[in-house]
């Protein structure tokens, strides 16, 4: 089973609202990632979570607030949000190469679109 | 620095005909892994295909199969026989040995019947 699955599918929040993100996978793996992708565009590195926790932070702004609950599950926090924002969400998993072994593909959800009004 | 260029924007056919999309990457890295994934209409991202520095077979998967030379830092992707479900983004990718997975600016699929 190779599926990560991602909630909500759709997103419509004002600038002052409160959401989350929700993405979960059952596959074992150990790395979890968010990304942003803004149409015609390819996929953003947002966050890389490693056995739950934060390795890597893209200079992402702090309305964007990442949480990694357990192995299975990672939320993206999301408040006073800009129009900008508005894009696809996208969750992915993988697993762990450590060190300088070996690497990865990473498997993806179908994204939350988020639209900020 | 890594990049991997995808040259090709947009590319459209007839169903049946072959295709092939280009991909070519830069590092300094000697050991990296190289991705094609593709994006159907729908947004989720589908892993195709992963290929290690170090191992320059090329493969095929059905009416899939890829080109992988090091001697011009490129990673081709053709599909034979294309199909209207062939329609997609499809993206080339390239990660070392960090987590950050640099992707392609996509090519535009699209099979028309």
């Amino acid at each position: 089973d190779t599926e990560v699955t991602q909630t909500p599918k759709h997103l419509v929040m004002g600038m002052t609202n409160k959401k989350s993100l929700k993405c979960e996978q059952h596959m074992g793996h150990r790395a979890m990632y968010w990304y942003k992708q803004k149409a015609k565009k390819p996929p953003e590195l947002m966050f890389v979570y490693s056995y739950e926790k934060l390795s890597i932070n893209e200079s992402v702004p702090s309305r964007f607030s990442p949480e990694c609950p357990n192995s299975s599950l990672l939320n993206l926090h999301l408040h006073a949000l800009q129009p900008e924002d508005s894009a696809l969400y996208l969750c992915a998993s993988s697993q762990e190469g450590r060190g300088a072994g070996v690497r990865y593909e990473q498997y993806f959800g179908p994204g939350t679109r988020l639209t900020v009004t | 620095a890594q990049k991997v260029t995808q040259a090709q924007t947009e590319i459209s056919v007839v169903e049946k005909e072959d295709v092939t999309l280009d991909c070519v990457y830069e590092t300094r890295d000697t050991t990296y892994y190289l991705f094609w994934y593709k994006q159907p209409p729908s947004g989720e991202l589908v892993f195709l295909i992963r290929r290690n520095s170090f191992d320059e077979q090329n493969e095929i998967s059905g009416r899939y199969s890829w080109n992988f030379q090091k001697s011009t830092s490129s990673f081709n992707f053709t599909i034979t026989a294309s199909q209207v479900v062939d329609s997609a983004v499809y993206f080339c990718a390239h990660l070392t040995s960090g987590s950050r997975l640099t992707f392609g600016e996509g090519t535009q699929l699209t099979v028309n019947p």
